[in-house]
């Protein structure tokens, strides 16, 4: 199983809006829309930002939001602030209980 | 609090034997899957394996295959990796990380389909001569 594909680096300024992509395939993003994000400050757990490919979990800012199309899934953060950068990873369902993540892309707020 | 505590991680040499625990508290543990993750040094996440509520199912990735063995005790709100045969390539920190309450059963087996949340603090895991 491939892990998904993200880019290994975006960057913004305070205030601005950024999406991050996240493409799988057929078997894995294009088939299911249980697609989350994970947010990671270094040294730090991961922690859930969106799941079912657009849901945001209690206590999530709204300025996180998530969409999918086809086999890519995508994280857009509005009105960025510094606390935003960090890394940030997305995980499919690929079946049989198999979950796969993207490689990670990491967010520098400039 | 919904709490996640790992222990158990340390200093290997390569085809040694560790065992990972994960103490729960603040939910009812019996009630979700679990999964553990790893993340090797500067490196992206990697699903391991993961376990159904009454530990009746079992899966993991194909890279520790027959070397990891996931297991629970509800009794006791834990959850363990046990890991043999271990090489260099699975140094790592090591999350453990509650899985859904949703399921689906098909052809006989049941699967997990859901996200990770919470995520305990890790224990890292270095296998060295």
């Amino acid at each position: 199983q491939s892990a998904l594909t993200q880019p290994a680096s975006v960057s913004g300024s305070p205030g601005q809006s950024i999406t991050i992509s996240c493409t799988g395939t057929s078997s894995d993003v294009g088939s299911y829309n249980l697609v989350s994000w994970y947010q990671q400050h270094p040294g730090k757990a991961p922690k859930l930002m969106i799941y079912e490919g657009s849901k945001r979990p209690s206590g999530v800012s709204n300025r996180f939001s998530g969409s999918k199309s086809g086999n890519t899934a995508s994280l857009t953060i509005s009105g960025l602030q510094a606390e935003d950068e960090a890394d940030y990873y997305c995980c499919s369902y690929a079946g049989s209980s198999r979950r796969v993540f993207g490689g990670g892309t990491k967010l520098t707020v400039l | 609090e919904v709490q996640l505590v790992e222990s158990g991680g340390g200093l290997v040499q390569p085809g040694g034997s560790l065992r990972l625990s994960c103490a729960a508290s603040g939910f009812t543990f019996s009630s979700y899957w679990m999964s553990w993750v790893r993340q090797a040094p500067g490196k992206g996440l990697e699903w391991v394996a993961n376990i159904k509520q009454d530990g009746s199912e079992k899966y993991y990735v194909d890279s520790v295959k027959g070397r990891f063995t996931i297991s629970r005790d509800n009794a006791k709100n834990s959850l363990y990796l046990q890991m043999n045969s271990l090489r260099a390539e699975d140094t790592a920190v090591y999350y453990c990380a509650r899985d859904s309450d949703l399921g689906y059963c098909s052809g006989g087996s049941c699967y997990s389909y859901g996200w990770f949340d919470p995520w305990g603090q890790g224990t890292l895991v270095t296998v060295s001569s």
